[in-house]
C-alpha cells in the first residue's frame, strides 16, 4: 500500500527567501502530483510528473521527482506572499487511486 | 469552461435525515471520486467509478454510497448521516489515459448535527 509523507507540514519564511518541500513515498507509484489548495477553496493542479528525473517549473516553483529515491521535492525561488497556501503532493497508486500526503501550509511574510 | 461542479457548496442537516451531493464534470471524463478532507488526515477517497455503471470502494466507504448512471454525474448519498461524517468533501475526474491529472470540484462543506 502506497504511503506518502511531506516535510514538513508547515513552514514560514520571508519573503525573497528559497525553500524546498519534500515528498517521500513508501512503493512504486507510477507518477506524482502537485497540488495547491487556498484556505477554504479546492485544489489546484500545479504538475504531473510522469518519469524519473522529470522537472518542471511555473513561476517561482520547480518540483522534481526521483523514482530511485522515492522522492519529488517542490522547490520555492525567492518566494512572495500569494504563494501562501497548502501544498498537498499524490502519488498514484493504481487504477487512478491518488494517495495524498498531510500537506504543507506555508505562509510567507513580507 | 471545463469544470466540475457540485452541489450545494454548504449543507447543516440533522443526524440520520437523507442527503444527496451532487457531482457533475462536462470534460466527459471516464473517471469520478470522491474524497472527505478532515484536519490533520488529509484527503480520503471515499469511491471511486471507473466508467457508467462502475463504482468501486475507496478507503473510507462506510456510511456512504454512490451511483454512476450518467458518465458527467457522480452523486454521494448519505442515507443516515452521522456527525463523523462531518467534513469538506471534493469530488474529482479525470481522464483514464494520458497524465490521469484529476480535476477537483469547489467543494462541499457538511455540517451533521
Amino acid at each position: 500500500e502506497l504511503k506518502v509523507e511531506q516535510n514538513p507540514l508547515f513552514l514560514s519564511m520571508q519573503e525573497g527567501k528559497n525553500y524546498t518541500i519534500y515528498c517521500n513515498y513508501s512503493t512504486t507509484s507510477d507518477r506524482l502530483y502537485w497540488y495547491r489548495q487556498d484556505p477554504g477553496k479546492s485544489l489546484e493542479s500545479l504538475f504531473v510528473l510522469l518519469s524519473n528525473g522529470a522537472v518542471k517549473q511555473e513561476g517561482r516553483l520547480m518540483a522534481s521527482l526521483d523514482t530511485k529515491a522515492r522522492l519529488s521535492t517542490l522547490h520555492i525561488t525567492a518566494a512572495v506572499h500569494d504563494l501562501s497556501a497548502t501544498y498537498f503532493c499524490a502519488g498514484d497508486q493504481g487504477a487512478q487511486k491518488l494517495v495524498f500526503g498531510q500537506g504543507t501550509r506555508l505562509t510567507i511574510n513580507p | 469552461e471545463a469544470q466540475v461542479t457540485q452541489n450545494p457548496r454548504y449543507l447543516i442537516t440533522v443526524t440520520g435525515k437523507k442527503l444527496t451531493v451532487t457531482c457533475s464534470q462536462n470534460m466527459n471524463h471516464e473517471y469520478m471520486s470522491w474524497y472527505r478532507q478532515d484536519p490533520g488526515l488529509g484527503l480520503r477517497q471515499i469511491y471511486y467509478s471507473m466508467n457508467v455503471e462502475v463504482t468501486d470502494k475507496g478507503d473510507v466507504p462506510e456510511g456512504y454510497k454512490v451511483s454512476r448512471k450518467e458518465k458527467r454525474n457522480f452523486p454521494l448519498i448519505l442515507e443516515s448521516p452521522s456527525p463523523n461524517q462531518t467534513s469538506l468533501y471534493f469530488c474529482a475526474s479525470s481522464f483514464l489515459t494520458g497524465t490521469n491529472e484529476q480535476f477537483f470540484g469547489p467543494g462541499t462543506r457538511l455540517t451533521v448535527l
